[in-house]
């Protein structure tokens, strides 16, 4: 267990929804990472933010947003929903988030299904 | 844009063999190095990194390398186990606060 949670861990919708994923990084972790892995593809990077700011946004759709609340936890919420988007989402922490570097914390994940 | 190639795409081992997967960056301002491991149904996790200052890490039966001047590094695991089965993917850090990150490795340790 990394101490990342996500929720949902499943999610089935539609065409044209809007949908939104949450995170909860670990204790003490001031950033988080989006990224989406689609079936047997790497990892693309989507955003990450770092106590509450935009620090580095990588290949996100603008239908995709994301922002992190004063408790640190984080969100992103995706819209106008196409078939393409159906794909695990992780969201991952770290202690930093600077040109350091520090070991980034995976969640389990959330698989989004789009009909 | 910066990117990191990575090979192979699968890699099948005898169990007990050895495996060696190699990626190159493009970015020269890249210090930090590291591998992930994914295990189906799960998140990566980190097994091994390396900072630019460093040429060769070791840990039990991980060990990666870096050639700075190449600009490429390799993962390295020895007598491989059942449990090595996973995807591995690197990565490259420069100094604009993003990891870059390879396609992935499926190894297969065949019994």
């Amino acid at each position: 267990d990394s101490g990342v949670t996500q929720t949902p861990k499943h999610l089935i919708t539609a065409t044209g929804q809007r949908v939104t994923l949450r995170c909860s990084p670990r204790s003490g972790d001031l950033s988080v990472y989006w990224y989406q892995q689609s079936l047997d593809q790497g990892l693309q990077f989507l955003i990450q933010y770092y106590n509450g700011e935009e620090r580095a946004k990588g290949n996100i759709l603008e239908r995709f947003s994301a922002q992190q609340f004063p408790d640190l936890h984080s969100e992103l919420n995706l819209s106008s929903l196409e078939l393409g988007d159906s794909a695990l989402y992780f969201c991952a922490s770290s202690v930093e988030g600077g040109p350091s570097y520090n070991e980034q914390f995976f969640g389990p994940g959330t698989r989004l299904t789009v009909l | 844009g910066e990117n990191v190639e990575q090979h192979p795409s699968t890699l099948s081992v005898q169990e007990g063999d050895s495996a060696v997967i190699k990626c190159t960056y493009s970015d020269s301002a890249s210090n930090y190095f590291p591998w992930y491991k994914q295990e189906l149904g799960k998140g990566p996790q980190l097994i091994i990194d390396i900072r630019s200052n460093v040429g060769e890490k070791k840990d039990q039966r991980i060990a990666v390398t870096l050639n700075k001047t190449a600009k490429h590094f390799s993962l390295h695991i020895t007598e491989t186990q059942p449990e090595d089965s996973a995807v591995y993917f690197c990565a490259a850090g420069g100094s604009n606060y993003q990891l870059i990150w390879g396609a992935g490795t499926k190894l297969i340790i065949k019994p």
